[in-house]
């Protein structure tokens, strides 16, 4: 069973870069018919893609967050990652990582999420 | 590139049917068959319900069904469980690589 597991800090001060982690375990992040991506949840508000990694290190991202975002792949460990510059209170939210099918476009797979805090 | 609409809040008693609108553009949900439908119980992570507008992946009840018209996709519940109580997302590809979500529905079975 694929199982996906985010990791990083729970509180980032204001205009420092959030960084996550998420490993992949049970699968493999090579698989060619799948990406990789990540999608958050500010509190109280919908969920929003953020951007998504192909295992070859193409990555597609959410136009509106495009400057502050870096996502990487490192096939070594089975893991991505994300990088989000600048941070605000606005980027405070649940931070989920998720397979998403490359030929159907679904997110069938999902990490529990982590929580993160953008806070002096 | 702005979020799907979909209705903040939905309701319906045990056993009734409760349909979910998520309403894009005509490059979104419009302009593709690539719309698919997540419940989200807080603190867990989403479950995929549908993709491809109408199709169920293996172990989803078929009380759960999709469907599109021009650029609103519907997720319709019928037989409404306790259970169906929770958080629902609709997705579409929207082009390039990009995928957009919907604000949410809070379904409550009363």
């Amino acid at each position: 069973q694929l199982q996906l597991q985010e990791s990083g800090p729970g509180l980032v001060k204001p205009s420092e870069t959030l960084s996550l982690t998420c490993t992949v375990s049970g699968g493999s992040i090579r698989s060619s018919s799948y990406y990789w991506g990540w999608i958050r949840q500010p509190p109280g508000k919908g969920l929003e893609w953020i951007g998504s990694i192909y295992y070859s290190g193409s990555t597609y991202y959410n136009p509106s967050l495009k400057s502050q975002v870096t996502i990487s792949v490192d096939t070594s460990k089975n893991q991505f990652s994300l990088k989000l510059s600048s941070v605000t209170a606005a980027d405070t939210a649940v931070y989920y990582c998720a397979r998403l099918h490359g030929n159907h476009y679904y997110f069938d797979y999902w990490g529990q999420g982590t929580l993160v805090t953008v806070s002096s | 590139q702005s979020a799907l609409t979909q209705p903040p809040s939905a309701s319906g008693s045990p056993g009734q049917s409760v349909t979910i609108s998520c309403t894009g553009t005509s490059s979104d949900v419009g302009g593709y068959n690539y719309v698919s439908w997540y419940q989200h119980h807080p603190g867990k992570a989403p479950k995929l319900l549908i993709y491809e507008v109408s199709k169920r992946p293996s172990g989803v009840p078929d009380r759960f069904s999709g469907s599109k018209s021009g650029n609103t996709a519907s997720l319709t519940v019928s037989g409404l469980q306790a259970e169906d109580e929770a958080d629902y997302y609709c997705t579409s590809y929207a082009g390039s690589n990009t995928w957009v979500f919907g604000g949410g529905t809070k379904l409550t079975v009363l």
